[in-house]
């Protein structure tokens, strides 16, 4: 099974901040790589899909990267609304696996 | 309006057999792949099932092989997932997902609310 390792598990920031959260596959994955973000009680909402393609009517501050099984979502400027838990998660290869989330609080 | 909504889930014992439900709106159905994703008090995300458009392929998590069936009728636009063999491991709030494969894009961009399913004596 295809292994998501996300950094960090959790982070404290502040609105106006830039955040990066890095997901690291165990193997290649040749960019099949998505994020959720969750709030709780909600469902995962797409985010970034196939590594840095910006989901309709997600706001321009989210964008996603890549390089080679590393992996990177960054928001420009942390809004109030954007604390939340962030998920990755791969479809290359059965079983898609999710990474371990990390969750992103007020500083 | 574009929606998935599940039903079906409750208290059950270890050993006993559950099935959800989810009912899909506002897009073609019968066109899509379909999911199920659970997720534990607490815990992350964990996929659990995929079918085909045509119910003619599907795929598992090792830990539910054998006891989990997905299943759809397009006719009622409806995504079922039949659970035997009930552990409380299987707790959790379970999500159905539209799952789009548009080479090269793959996603799950629709999402129910979910249905908690609890196992315990």
């Amino acid at each position: 099974d295809i292994q998501l390792t996300q950094s960090p598990s959790f982070l404290s920031a502040s609105v106006g901040d830039r955040v990066t959260i890095t997901c690291r596959a165990s193997q290649g994955i040749n960019n099949y790589l998505d994020w959720y973000q969750q709030k709780p009680g909600k469902a995962p909402k797409l985010l970034i899909y196939t590594a840095s393609t910006l989901e309709s009517g997600v706001p321009s501050r989210f964008s996603g990267s890549a390089s080679g099984t590393e992996f990177t979502l960054t928001i420009s400027s942390l809004q109030p609304e954007d604390f939340a838990t962030y998920y990755c998660q791969q479809l290359k290869t059965y079983p898609l696996t999710f990474g371990g989330g990390t969750k992103v609080e007020i500083k | 309006e574009v929606q998935l909504v599940e039903s079906g889930g409750g208290l059950v014992q270890p050993g006993g057999s559950l099935r959800l439900s989810c009912a899909a709106s506002g897009f073609t159905f019968s066109r899509s792949w379909m999911s199920w994703v659970r997720q534990a008090p607490g815990k992350g995300l964990e996929w659990v099932a995929n079918i085909k458009e045509d119910g003619g392929d599907n795929y598992y998590v090792d830990s539910v092989k054998g006891r989990f069936t997905i299943s759809r009728d397009n006719a009622k636009n409806s995504l079922f997932l039949q659970m035997n063999s009930l552990r409380a491991e299987d707790t959790a709030v379970y999500y159905c997902a539209r799952y789009v494969r548009s080479h090269p894009h793959y996603y799950m961009d629709i999402w129910g609310e979910g249905t908690t399913v609890t196992v315990s004596s």
